[in-house]
């Protein structure tokens, strides 16, 4: 049973440029929520994903945005990207019904802007 | 609004030893869970321990344990017999009860293990 896949591992991006960034979730699972994880620091909540929907969101721009596909699997966007979004981005997925069970985490693309 | 705040930025500990991570958090929920999580270089976050806060024992899961004390908002997890595998960053995280709502995670703790 594959766990939660995250691709691709590293990736260098110029500030103004997009990324996009992938994640598969562990098999029977069906929510999906994007963490971002600074230098040093624990991982922000960035949003979630259920049904194809944005169900929850964190304290961070417009300039993020993702989208989840019926297969469950989720993609992250940043436009405009800055300096500052250098970071790993981690993604985790849960059952949306075992409410109390742990989220798996995948691990990360480790996102660099120049 | 929730916080989770880790006050140990560093801490080491001899093989074998035993060693206590401290963890606070403040909340005003009554429903929630708590979590220490650990980081590797690997960077994949595997859940150590979790604690339901309605349960008044605290969990404990072959080496690791928790001493929840819920009325100071104290989450601290105790690590015995430390091996070498266990250096590395350990998160504390919560998260609200009934749904499935974010994890709010403190800044870590890194734990090095000596041989």
């Amino acid at each position: 049973d594959a766990g939660v896949t995250q691709s691709p591992t590293h990736l260098i991006k110029t500030r103004g440029q997009q990324v996009t960034l992938r994640c598969s979730p562990k098999s029977g699972h069906d929510t999906v929520s994007w963490y971002q994880q600074a230098l040093g620091q624990g991982p922000q909540f960035i949003f979630q994903y259920y049904e194809e929907e944005e169900r929850q969101r964190g304290n961070f721009p417009d300039r993020f945005s993702g989208h989840q596909f019926p297969n469950y699997s989720s993609e992250l966007n940043v436009n405009a990207l800055l300096l500052g979004d250098s970071a790993l981005y981690l993604c985790a997925s849960s059952f949306i019904k075992a409410m109390n069970t742990e989220a798996f985490f995948g691990q990360g693309t480790r996102l660099t802007v120049v | 609004a929730q916080t989770v705040t880790q006050s140990q930025p560093e801490m080491s500990v001899q093989e074998a030893e035993t060693v206590t991570l401290s963890c606070t958090y403040d909340t005003s929920e009554s429903n929630y869970y708590l979590f220490w999580y650990k980081q590797p270089p690997s960077r994949q976050m595997i859940l150590v321990i979790r604690q339901e806060a309605y349960k008044q024992q605290n969990a404990t899961e072959n080496r690791f344990s928790v001493n929840f004390q819920k009325a100071a908002k104290s989450f601290s997890l105790k690590i015995s017999d430390s091996q070498l595998g266990d250096t590395a960053m350990y998160f504390c995280a919560f998260k609200l009860g009934g749904s499935q709502g974010n994890l709010i995670f403190g800044k870590g703790t890194k734990l090095s293990v000596k041989p």
